[in-house]
């Protein structure tokens, strides 16, 4: 059973929809990331959040919008999207302070039409 | 120069070879280094982290030379479960704190 869990799992959306992505690990971790993974192509690195605060956000459209409640939830919220953003969308965490390892969540994977 | 660079790939050979491959990092304040597996549309799953000394699990043998930033992957007797794509990652601590950086990954095709 893995430590990082993300939903949906799948997800079918059109261009003008409204939707999220979740994430919830239960490792005691205190940084959680958002990576894309387009066909094809490595691992892109969207948004870091180390103690809930987000330190990173490589140019990323705001079409994405990134929510960490607490250390535990990472939300992505998904708006107007494009048919290029369908993606495997990968959360993972990590013990910032130690430089850990990261454990990934299985991925939602999206489909914009 | 790119953060994270690996060998071109695939990589086929048959079974019971031997494999490296090779990763290069550009920051030099990097301090932690893994070499991660990833199976055709599943998600990264840590092989084994990588240390100054160099360190072995099994068939896998990392290495990590800090003054070349240069680190190995080395697999011997492949297997056809070894299949798979196997990427380079660096954590690196800035004023931004961390992230995990990943190569593009190199493919590996083990067959019979």
């Amino acid at each position: 059973e893995t430590g990082v869990t993300q939903t949906p799992r799948h997800l079918v959306m059109g261009m003008t929809n409204k939707k999220s992505l979740k994430c919830e690990q239960h490792l005691g971790h205190n940084a959680m990331y958002w990576y894309k993974q387009s066909a094809k192509k490595p691992l892109e690195l969207m948004f870091v959040y180390n103690f809930k605060e987000q330190t990173e956000n490589n140019s990323v459209p705001s079409r994405f919008s990134p929510e960490c409640p607490n250390s535990s939830h990472l939300f992505l919220h998904l708006h107007t999207l494009q048919p290029e953003d369908s993606a495997l969308y990968l959360c993972a965490s990590s013990q910032e302070r130690t430089g850990g390892e990261a454990f990934f969540g299985q991925g939602t994977r999206l489909t914009v039409v | 120069r790119k953060e994270v660079e690996q060998d071109p790939g695939p990589f086929n050979v048959p079974e019971g070879a031997t494999v490296a491959f090779n990763c290069t990092y550009s920051n030099s304040a990097s301090q932690s280094f893994f070499w991660y597996r990833q199976d055709c549309r599943k998600e990264p799953k840590l092989l084994m982290s990588v240390y100054s000394s160099g360190n072995e699990d099994g068939r896998f043998t990392a290495q990590l030379n800090r003054a070349s930033q240069y680190i190995s992957l080395l697999i011997r007797d492949s297997k056809l479960s070894d299949s798979a794509t196997y990427l380079c990652v660096v954590n690196a601590f800035n004023q931004a704190g961390t992230a995990l950086i990943f190569g593009k990954g190199t493919t590996l095709s083990v067959s019979s």
